[in-house]
């Protein structure tokens, strides 16, 4: 099956600079790739989402790049806020049923006013 | 619009006790779900409905059945609970799944631990 592999697991940074978070995939088949954001005692909530055949997609502060040669894809925020303080997943999966989401295992991001 | 509600939000069970973990959701939405999440793993699919009457089962179905119950409600049932089974347990719905614009809405979770 699919496994999804997400890093770091904690990044901290100062208001203001940029924050990466990467996730690779192993099943060349998977075609839809989102990102959630959970915030304390909240559930996941999706920010961004990107299909297989767009390379890039932004939502103002946030975007998501996609590299399907190398199955990896990252999601970047700028200017961070202390308000993106959260735990981000990435997801992967190749059917069109939500149930095939493999989600990775989170990046707690610290951003430090 | 609550979106989707859990209850309990919180439970400590023996181990062999047995609970219900319930969850609606008012979206009109025909998939839901049920996903637990621990520390470095992630959110893992337990048991999933894509429409009201089916079930399905997901990565880690051991030790849980399910209920669709309607279109709003899908319960979780831990018939005898066991330690591993401590966990925050997240319920979320879709849209029909042949839909990619249709994010997982969760709810926010119940935390269960079992002594």
């Amino acid at each position: 099956g699919e496994n999804v592999e997400q890093h770091p697991s904690t990044l901290s940074v100062q208001e203001g600079d940029s924050a990466v978070i990467k996730c690779t995939y192993s099943d060349s088949a998977s075609n839809y790739f989102p990102w959630y954001k959970q915030e304390l005692g909240k559930g996941p909530q999706l920010i961004i989402d990107i299909r297989s055949n767009v390379g890039e997609k932004k939502d103002q502060r946030i975007a998501v790049t996609l590299n399907k040669t190398a199955k990896h894809f990252s999601l970047h925020i700028t200017e961070t806020q202390p308000e993106d303080s959260a735990v981000y997943f990435c997801a992967a999966s190749k059917g069109t049923g939500r149930r095939a989401l493999t989600f990775g295992s989170g990046t707690r991001l610290q951003v430090q006013p | 619009n609550a979106g989707v509600t859990q209850t309990p939000k919180f439970q400590v069970l023996k181990t062999g006790q047995s609970m219900t973990l319930q969850c609606a959701q008012d979206m009109n939405h025909n998939s839901m779900y049920w996903y637990r999440q621990d520390p470095g793993m992630g959110l893992r699919l337990i048991y999933y409905s894509a429409s009201e009457g089916t079930t399905d089962k997901g990565e880690v179905p051991n030790g849980y059945n399910v209920s669709r119950l309607n279109k709003r409600e899908f319960s979780l049932r831990l018939e005898s609970a066991a330690p591993s089974q401590t966990s925050v347990y997240f319920c979320a719905s879709s849209e029909p799944p042949s839909s990619y614009n249709s994010p997982l809405h969760f709810g926010n979770g119940t935390r269960l631990t079992v002594t």
